[in-house]
C-alpha cells in the first residue's frame, strides 16, 4: 500500500500560468513534507519542504501547502517556465527515529509549454 | 563542488551474475542511502549508513542484497544472483550528518541496472 501518492502521472500548462501538482498522504506521522524534482539521466534535486506544524512554505515561484486534516500537500509553481518541465516527487519523512527514511510518491511529470 | 558520483550509470546482466554498484557521495558528508527506483514509481528506500555502519537495513529486499561502506565514504552496492525482477534505477544519495535532524539528501544520477 502506497502511504504518499501522487494520483496525477501528468501535467501541461501554459507557461506563465500556474502549476498545481498534488500529493496526498495515509499516515498521520509523517512530521516533514519535501519536493523533489528530477530531469531525465539525473538524480531527483530538492526543490522545498514544509514541517508539519505550518500549513504554507514559500520560496520564489514554489509554493508548498500542507493541510493536515485532508492528509494532503500539493505545489504550486507561478510563473511556470518551459525550464521547470521535469518530473516532481512528493515525498515524507516519518520523523522520530526514521527520519532520514523518505517515502516518495510516484511522481508527476510536469510539461509546460512555451 | 563534487556532487554524489555513481558508477557504472548503465549495467547490463545477466539473470543469476553479481553486480556491484559504486557511490561516491560528497566529501564531507557522513550518512549515505541507497534508493531503488523502479519504472514508474518513486525512489524507495533500501539502507542508510551513518560513517561505517549500516544504521537501517531494513529496505533491503531480501539476503541477496548486501551493501558496505568500509572507510565511512564511498560505497558498494553488491546483488548476488540477480533476477529480472531486480532491473532498476539504484540512487545513492547522501547528507551531512543523518538521523538525528532532517538533514537534506543530495542524489547521484544513479546506476540504471537491466538484468535481461
Amino acid at each position: 500500500d502506497q502511504q504518499v501518492k501522487q494520483n496525477s502521472p501528468s501535467l501541461s500548462v501554459q507557461e506563465g500560468r500556474i502549476s498545481i501538482l498534488n500529493c496526498d498522504y495515509t499516515n498521520s506521522m509523517f512530521d516533514y513534507f519535501l519536493w523533489y524534482k528530477k530531469y531525465p539521466a539525473e538524480g531527483p534535486t530538492f526543490l522545498i519542504s514544509i514541517s508539519s506544524i505550518k500549513d504554507k512554505n514559500e520560496d520564489g515561484r514554489f509554493t508548498v501547502f500542507l493541510n493536515k486534516s485532508a492528509k494532503h500537500l500539493s505545489l504550486h509553481i507561478v510563473p511556470s517556465q518551459p525550464g521547470d518541465s521535469a518530473v516532481y516527487f512528493c515525498a515524507a519523512s516519518p520523523g522520530m527515529d526514521s527520519s532520514y527514511k523518505l517515502i516518495f510518491g510516484s511522481g508527476t511529470r510536469l510539461l509546460v509549454r512555451p | 563542488g563534487a556532487g554524489v558520483s555513481q558508477t557504472p550509470s548503465n549495467k547490463v546482466t545477466e539473470k543469476g551474475k553479481y553486480v556491484e554498484l559504486r557511490c561516491d557521495p560528497i566529501s564531507g558528508h557522513t550518512a549515505l542511502y541507497w534508493y531503488r527506483q523502479s519504472l514508474g514509481q518513486g525512489p524507495e528506500f533500501l539502507i542508510y549508513f551513518q560513517g561505517t555502519g549500516a544504521a537501517d537495513d531494513s529496505g533491503l529486499p531480501n539476503d541477496r542484497f548486501f551493501a558496505v561502506r568500509p572507510e565511512g565514504s564511498v560505497s558498494t552496492l553488491k546483488i548476488q544472483r540477480t533476477e529480472r525482477g531486480d532491473s532498476a534505477v539504484y540512487l545513492c544519495a547522501s547528507s551531512l550528518r543523518g538521523a538525528s535532524s532532517y538533514n537534506e539528501q543530495f542524489f547521484g544520477p544513479g546506476t540504471r541496472l537491466t538484468v535481461l
